[in-house]
């Protein structure tokens, strides 16, 4: 079965370091989007992408953060400047059409000390 | 403001005993309606979509049912192994995002 795979499971960062989490989406998916979960609290929606583009972005979703697919096959989420306060399983999704299910991959968990 | 509401937070049933899951949702226009499990430490596991009031799907032990205010998630004679965290998510009209709930964490015993 199709799986959205996320690379790495944890990373550990010094606050103030840039971060790139990896997402490599389910073949025939077109939309993407990064979401994340603080410990104990509710999945949050940060960024949608479509066509090479980002499509919706949430408050959450500043100027530290970018996303892009480099290669036409992976996509990826940076943090630069990373906060304590960025700490969090950060979860990559991705569908077929922008109305349906998103398929979740098993997340990244990012500490900053 | 668009915004979902679930309950209870955490439900401790028998195994085989019966229950449902609450999901309220305030929303301008709703597009979908999603129910998802999540195990500890995993992304969350997609089971069902409702697209419009009346609408029922199932899948297994799980049946999920829609109105133009809520949603139930009915569990069957549930398993030990459908000990999770369940949960609901909307997207509204024009919008990429989904909107999730703070979700149920359900406990099957034997």
């Amino acid at each position: 079965e199709p799986e959205v795979t996320q690379t790495p499971s944890h990373q550990v960062t010094q606050m103030g370091q840039e971060v790139i989490l990896r997402c490599v989406p389910i073949s025939n998916h077109l939309y993407f989007y990064w979401y994340r979960q603080i410990l104990g609290q509710k999945v949050e929606f940060l960024v949608s992408f479509y066509n090479n583009e980002i499509s919706e972005k949430s408050e959450i979703f500043d100027d530290r953060f970018s996303v892009e697919r480099p290669d036409g096959s992976n996509f990826t989420l940076k943090i630069r400047s990373t906060k304590l306060e960025d700490s969090a399983m950060y979860f990559c999704a991705t569908g077929q059409t922008e109305v349906g299910e998103a398929f979740f991959g098993q997340g990244t968990r990012l500490t900053v000390v | 403001e668009d915004q979902v509401t679930q309950s209870p937070e955490a439900l401790r049933l028998q195994e085989g005993e019966s229950s449902s899951l609450n999901c309220s949702y305030t929303v301008s226009g709703l597009r979908g309606l999603f129910w998802y499990r999540q195990d500890p430490g995993k992304g969350p596991e997609f089971l069902f979509t409702l697209y419009s009031a009346g609408e029922e799907k199932e899948k297994e032990r799980l049946k999920a049912t829609l109105t133009k205010k809520e949603s139930f998630l009915h569990i069957t004679a549930p398993k030990p192994e459908d000990s999770a965290t369940y949960l609901c998510a909307v997207q509204p009209y024009n919008t990429d995002k989904l909107i999730f709930g703070t979700g149920t964490r359900l406990q099957v015993f034997p």
